[in-house]
């Protein structure tokens, strides 16, 4: 079955530094994989993915995340953290073409310091 | 392009009672998910539709239904409401069909059930 872990229930970073978001899953075949960023009282935006190919994709926002198939992890990352990027964040594997049932990791919420 | 849109945003319902909820979704797209947001169990699918079938199931008892137009505007409906249904409820629309799984989720209706 699938799942998705991620680790770090609460991130606490200053303001300009790096950020980097763990996420791993469990799923047998090629996955498709997501990182989503919620803020509170709002819905889901949808920061990447990735399908397949190159295994650094890059999102909005300037985050990228790298897809290690040899550790079985989407990690997210970010160079420079701003103070607006406060929020939860969400991985998401899905099983692949024609079907769209997500299964979401726990989240991570991201505190920014300024 | 509109987004997805919820509504109502807010609902506050009695143990017992019935709750309909309804989701719009992005013009020209034709699938429509349902998912469950409670801090405890986290983020969970519900059920997917497209062109007016039910194409995926989660794990929720039959009190959970729902159903989808044929403009794919979509509902999705609770009955004999239980405490444990205070949740957030999203929707997230996509094309559907197979390729681009790129889901896209509206601002969600917080039910309360008393």
């Amino acid at each position: 079955a699938q799942s998705v872990t991620q680790p770090d229930i609460h991130i606490t970073v200053s303001e300009g530094a790096s950020l980097e978001l763990r996420c791993n899953y469990s799923y047998g075949a090629t996955p498709y994989l997501f990182w989503y960023v919620q803020s509170p009282g709002q819905g889901l935006q949808l920061l990447l993915k990735y399908f397949s190919g190159d295994t650094l994709v890059q999102g909005i926002k300037g985050f990228e995340a790298e897809f290690k198939r040899s550790q079985s992890s989407f990690n997210l990352r970010k160079p420079s953290v701003h103070w607006s990027d406060a929020a939860e964040y969400f991985c998401a594997v899905g099983e692949g073409p024609g079907a769209n049932n997500l299964f979401f990791g726990t989240g991570t919420r991201l505190t920014v310091i300024p | 392009k509109a987004g997805v849109t919820q509504t109502p945003r807010y609902l506050i319902k009695t143990r017992g009672q019935q709750v309909t909820l309804s989701c719009s979704p992005i013009s020209g797209h034709r699938s429509v998910s349902w998912y469950q947001q409670t801090p405890g169990q986290g983020l969970q699918f519900l059920f997917e539709y497209f062109s007016e079938t039910q194409r995926n199931k989660g794990n929720f008892p039959g009190r959970f239904s729902g159903r989808q137009f044929s403009n794919s505007r979509s509902e999705m409906n609770v009955s004999t409401l239980e405490l444990g249904d205070s949740a957030l409820y999203l929707c997230a629309s996509s094309l559907g069909r197979g390729g681009s799984h790129e889901q896209y989720f509206g601002p969600g209706t917080r039910l309360t059930v008393t």
